[in-house]
């Protein structure tokens, strides 16, 4: 078992609905992560949220809506998708910087998404 | 891109012999990190190791680094069927007040029993 839960694990959706993906964490961590992974490629960096604040987002479509409501929760808002939005939908959390030491990721086991 | 690359992009092995993995990264890093990832399951850390470090043992895992030649190289030793997976190496870098992982294209792991 992980330590970072995300649900839905599948999710199928059609390009005019709107839907959330959740991913919750309780190890204490300030650092969490959306990913984005397509079949046979590694994941891609969509979002990171440090202390409950947006700080990185990668030039994401719109479409995508992050919101952090927690130091726990992490959701992500789905809405107007397109097919090659289909994807595995992968949640990370870190704890910040231990005395300048770099702390690895935790990750869950992913939502997989299509969108029809 | 400051994506690495991984070779092989496939091997498949026989249960018992060691495995090796290669990651190139184009900039410098301050670390290096390898992640493995079985088929429709998350990526779970399996070492890191600092750019003033050249080699780092954990378990059956030894993992190289040379900076010089940016790259680094995974080494699964004695390796068993339920080491088949995908495997990652990831540098990070520190943007917008936070840092990122940027991951290599991956090796996928056959061992055979």
């Amino acid at each position: 078992d992980t330590e970072v839960t995300q649900t839905p694990k599948h999710l199928v959706m059609g390009m005019t609905n709107k839907k959330s993906l959740k991913c919750e964490q309780h190890m204490g961590h300030r650092a969490m992560y959306w990913y984005k992974q397509k079949a046979k490629k590694p994941p891609e960096l969509m979002f990171v949220y440090s202390y409950e604040k947006l700080s990185i987002n990668e030039s994401v479509p719109s479409r995508f809506s992050p919101e952090c409501p927690n130091s726990s929760l992490l959701n992500l808002h789905l809405h107007a998708l397109q097919p090659e939005d289909s994807a595995l939908y992968l949640c990370a959390s870190s704890q910040e910087r231990s005395g300048g030491s770099r702390q690895p990721q935790h990750f869950g086991d992913g939502t997989r998404l299509s969108i029809l | 891109s400051q994506q690495g690359e991984e070779d092989p992009q496939a091997l498949s092995i026989q249960e018992g012999e060691n495995a090796t993995m290669n990651c190139s990264y184009k900039t410098s890093i301050n670390n290096l990190q390898w992640y493995r990832q079985n088929s429709g399951r998350g990526l779970v850390h399996l070492i890191l190791i600092r750019s003033n470090e050249r080699e780092k043992h954990s378990g059956r895992l030894r993992v190289t680094l040379d900076t010089s030649k940016k790259s680094s190289s995974l080494l699964i030793t004695a390796s068993r069927a339920a080491d088949t997976a995908s495997y990652f190496c990831a540098t990070d870098f520190y943007q917008g007040g936070s840092e990122k992982l940027v991951f290599g294209k991956g090796t996928k792991l056959t061992v055979n029993p």
